[in-house]
């Protein structure tokens, strides 16, 4: 079995300060891990996956994820955030085909 | 190159009536994932479709079943509707449905039970 727990479900953040959105996963197998992100009224965009390379994982619109097997994270970063980073945020796991489990999701929003 | 797409873009039914939900993959994927997202909530796997066959199957009971035509293109059908249908219905495509492959969402359609 796999699950996946976004920890905050809504984050605030200043535009220019650190972005940091935790997900901790359980997986009996070794996982593959993504973050993708939804704007209102839009399906989900792939922002970065981890597929047991790499365990920093750099991904698009400048985020990065670390892979920490110790503590079974899969926290999402960015250095400085934008206004246009507002958005709503889901951690997967998947291991067997490409089922995936989701996270509920965490609201990021940038204030001005 | 166009994306994943589905129709229609919003439906509204109302309990025990039937609906379907259609989904064309992205070019070159042939493998078509179908996911319910509730409102404030990630999305639930419903089932997999792979060479017109259904693959994977989520914890959703028999009202909810599918199809997968030989252009690879996808139903989604739900029959007996409940309150509780009311959702965004995801569709996900991807090459070989592997769990490497990348997912490309569609839209969604979003549906309200009434």
């Amino acid at each position: 079995a796999q699950s996946v727990t976004q920890l905050g479900s809504h984050v605030s953040v200043s535009e220019g300060a650190l972005v940091l959105l935790r997900c901790n996963y359980s997986s009996s197998v070794p996982p593959y891990l993504f973050w993708y992100v939804q704007y209102p009224n839009q399906g989900l965009q792939l922002l970065l996956k981890y597929t047991s390379a790499a365990t920093l994982v750099k991904g698009i619109n400048g985020f990065e994820a670390e892979f920490k097997k110790s503590e079974t994270s899969f926290h999402l970063t960015k250095p400085s955030a934008h206004m246009s980073d507002a958005a709503e945020y889901f951690c997967a796991v998947s291991r067997q085909g490409s089922k995936s489990t989701f996270g509920d999701g965490t609201t990021l929003t940038v204030k001005p | 190159d166009a994306g994943v797409t589905q129709s229609p873009t919003h439906l509204i039914k109302t309990r025990g009536q039937q609906v379907t939900l259609r989904c064309s993959p992205k070019s070159g994927h042939d493998t078509v994932s179908w996911y319910q997202q509730a409102l404030g909530q990630g999305p639930q796997f419903i089932f997999q479709y792979y060479e017109e066959e259904e693959r994977q199957r989520g914890n959703f009971p028999d009202r909810f079943s599918g199809h997968q035509f030989p252009n690879y293109s996808s139903e989604l059908n739900v029959n007996a509707l409940w309150l509780g249908d009311s959702a965004l219905y995801l569709c996900a495509s991807s090459s070989s449905g592997t769990a490497l492959e990348t997912q490309y969402f569609g839209p969604g359609t979003r549906l309200l039970v009434l």
